[in-house]
């Protein structure tokens, strides 16, 4: 599905490093999602944006932050981050922020901390 | 909060039907969902359900829901080798939507 795209696929960065992920949906959605995927680990929800609004932030490190400029458009601005983080990031979109209509996702960025 | 659970693992032989089966404690009218995750892929959407309905069914895919248990499952006829991958349920709760942690099928052939 080409509706919500991710980049980069993979990301290898040491702590210190500053990196982006970049989201882009074409689906005329309203509300925009970040998820972190461990392995043997539930799906973790980060950050909710509903036209552009922050309306979760699920106690997610500073040195995560997320940024959304259009409704068509999410980042995740990395810094410092700990080998832990390692995990794929997916994000998705839906109509409206109320779980009443189906969340569509990117094929996630691979990150992994050195 | 709302738990959604799932078993693990499941495997069955190419050709089997194959049955995930989900359970959830909040019994809020809501929307239920299943999505497929292949290896190196995001979260796909394969069906969903609102909770006035029991079944739903499309092409090999069956949705049946046990509101009274907390019961849904998802059946796939005729699996096949493309068929493998990670199942997860989702359920609607208070406006969030809360994945259970996937059912990890393996086709035999």
């Amino acid at each position: 599905e080409t509706g919500v795209t991710q980049t980069p696929r993979h990301l290898v960065m040491g702590m210190t490093n500053k990196k982006s992920l970049k989201c882009e949906q074409h689906l005329g959605h309203n509300a925009m999602y970040w998820y972190k995927q461990s392995a043997k680990k539930p799906l973790e929800l980060m950050f909710v944006y509903s036209l552009e609004e922050r309306v979760e932030n699920n106690s997610v490190p500073s040195r995560f932050s997320p940024e959304c400029p259009n409704s068509s458009h999410l980042f995740l601005h990395l810094h410092t981050l700990q080998p832990e983080d390692s995990a794929l990031y997916l994000c998705a979109s839906s109509q409206d922020s109320h779980g009443n209509q189906p969340q569509h996702f990117g094929d996630g960025t691979r990150l992994s901390i050195l | 909060g709302e738990d959604v659970e799932q078993s693990l693992f499941l495997s069955v032989r190419e050709g089997d039907s194959s049955v995930i089966n989900c359970t959830y404690t909040d019994s809020s009218s809501t929307y239920l969902y299943w999505y497929k995750q292949e290896p190196g892929a995001g979260l796909q959407l394969l069906t969903y359900i609102f909770s006035n309905m029991d079944m739903k069914q499309d092409q090999r895919l069956t949705v049946l829901l046990n509101k009274k248990d907390k019961h849904l499952s998802l059946r796939i006829a005729d699996t096949q080798t493309g068929d493998s991958a990670i199942y997860f349920c989702a359920k609607t709760s208070y406006d969030k939507v809360i994945f259970g942690p996937g059912t990890s099928l393996s086709v035999i052939p």
